[in-house]
């Protein structure tokens, strides 16, 4: 599987737009791009996935660049209990093997 | 539902022992895996299993034993316990192996002493 790059840590005011980047430069045709966040200590849970076209669900959009080797997770109106580890993570849609990164640490303040 | 559970919550151990972290889900999820979580660090996988009767080794499984005598079990065993081992372990699950969201348990932090 292709390998993520993420910075480590970003902030964002509550209420704004938090905009998480993540490049992946050799991801290949049939791979997918998976965010997880893990919220202090508990299990990581799923947001949203994409191959090609952008997406978007109740928890936030994800934007993948045209040529596949960036893709964006936005959350539209940041909360205080968004604040989290953010982990963009690329496989194949036949292999559950999930390769976590150190993520990005989303913290957002009042 | 109840999800993925995790038993016990927290335990401390001391080197040598044994014991099992137990993980169970609800869903009729084929595939069930482990993973341990160090401080700072991402998740790494131990073991895997896509059926009952079926395991695999992941990314880290020296030390770990897994069994898959049922769908909704999957308990992971540490035969001789290391303080190398400690860790917060989390146990997931999903639909299928190529399905899109597996599903965390709340995790089991253990302490080797």
């Amino acid at each position: 599987d292709a390998k993520t790059t993420q910075p480590p840590s970003m902030d964002c005011a509550e209420g704004r737009a938090a905009n998480l980047p993540c490049n992946h430069s050799t991801i290949s045709g049939n791979e997918y791009v998976y965010w997880y966040r893990q919220i202090h200590s508990q299990g990581p849970q799923y947001i949203i996935h994409g191959l090609k076209n952008n997406e978007t669900n109740e928890m936030a959009s994800l934007i993948i660049t045209e040529d596949r080797k960036s893709s964006t997770l936005i959350l539209p109106h940041a909360t205080l209990r968004d604040t989290a580890v953010y982990y963009c993570i690329v496989r194949t849609g036949a292999n559950s093997k999930l390769t976590f990164g150190k993520g990005i640490t989303l913290s957002v303040r009042p | 539902n109840a999800g993925v559970t995790q038993t016990p919550k927290f335990q401390v151990l001391k080197t040598g022992q044994s014991m099992t972290l137990q993980c169970a889900q609800d869903m009729n999820h084929e595939y069930m895996s482990w993973y341990r979580q160090d401080p700072g660090m991402g998740l790494r996988l131990i073991h895997y299993s896509v059926g009952a009767g079926i395991t695999d080794q992941g990314e880290v499984p020296n030390g770990y034993n897994v069994s898959r005598s049922t769908t909704e079990d999957f308990p992971l065993r540490l035969l001789s316990a290391a303080p190398s081992q400690t860790s917060v372990y989390f146990c997931a699950s999903s639909y299928s192996q190529g399905g899109e969201t597996q599903y965390f348990g709340p995790g089991t932090r253990l302490l080797v002493l």
